[in-house]
């Protein structure tokens, strides 16, 4: 079976930076992606890492670490806008999807 | 139709009744998925079509089938609805290639009473 754990909730300061960490134990694996769902609507693709290190995207960056299971989302400079939950989900080695059951990040003024 | 399309919105069920949830992708997506958000659970896959022609099962599929007769439509099937699948429903596809997301339909959420 497949293992993915991240926070249950997270709060922060708007323009600060807040980092999600996501472990995880798969069958097999062939990348992890970072998801962002605002309440009540579908999950939008955020990040995918294969290999270790660092993917850059604007105010969002996403870390991999193959040999330790783990990844990690940082936002930086958040804004409000950026409550949301964000799910971390990693392909196993049948190109399915696991996801975790989600981090809810809170921005406060 | 711009992306992927769900049908209903939502949808109240009496116990015992048959029910199928609607998806529709424009992208010619070779891969569709199912999946069930329930809180504190997270997304649970229910089943999966790698290729128009083919299905396979998930991690939840039991009380559930699909079929993919085309590459645009994969539609979810409650045989007989139970309680237990009040949940959000998410349908999503790929183009089943190595490093593409999945893309998500706005959903259905499903109470069955």
């Amino acid at each position: 079976g497949q293992n993915i754990d991240q926070p249950t909730e997270m709060t922060a300061t708007e323009g600060a930076i807040v980092q999600i960490n996501c472990t995880y134990q798969t069958s097999g694996f062939n990348g992890l992606f970072w998801y962002q769902q605002h309440a009540g609507e579908a999950p939008t693709f955020l990040s995918y890492n294969v290999l270790d290190g660092l993917e850059e995207k604007g105010r969002f960056s996403s870390f991999l670490s193959r040999s330790k299971g783990y990844s990690y989302l940082l936002l930086k400079e958040l804004q409000m806008k950026d409550s949301a939950s964000y799910l971390c989900a990693v392909r196993d080695g049948d190109y399915k999807l696991s996801f975790g059951a989600g981090t809810t990040v809170t921005v406060r003024a | 139709i711009a992306g992927i399309t769900q049908a209903p919105t939502s949808q109240i069920l009496a116990a015992g009744r048959r029910m199928t949830l609607r998806c529709t992708q424009d992208m010619r997506h070779n891969a569709m998925y199912w999946y069930r958000q329930d809180l504190g659970l997270g997304l649970r896959l229910i089943h999966y079509s790698n290729t128009a022609g083919t299905t396979g099962k998930g991690e939840v599929p039991d009380g559930y089938s699909v079929s993919r007769a085309n590459t645009d439509d994969f539609p979810l099937t409650l045989a007989s609805a139970v309680p237990s699948q009040t949940s959000v429903y998410f349908c999503a596809s790929s183009d089943g290639t190595s490093g593409n997301e999945q893309f998500f339909g706005p959903g259905t959420r499903l109470t069955v009473l």
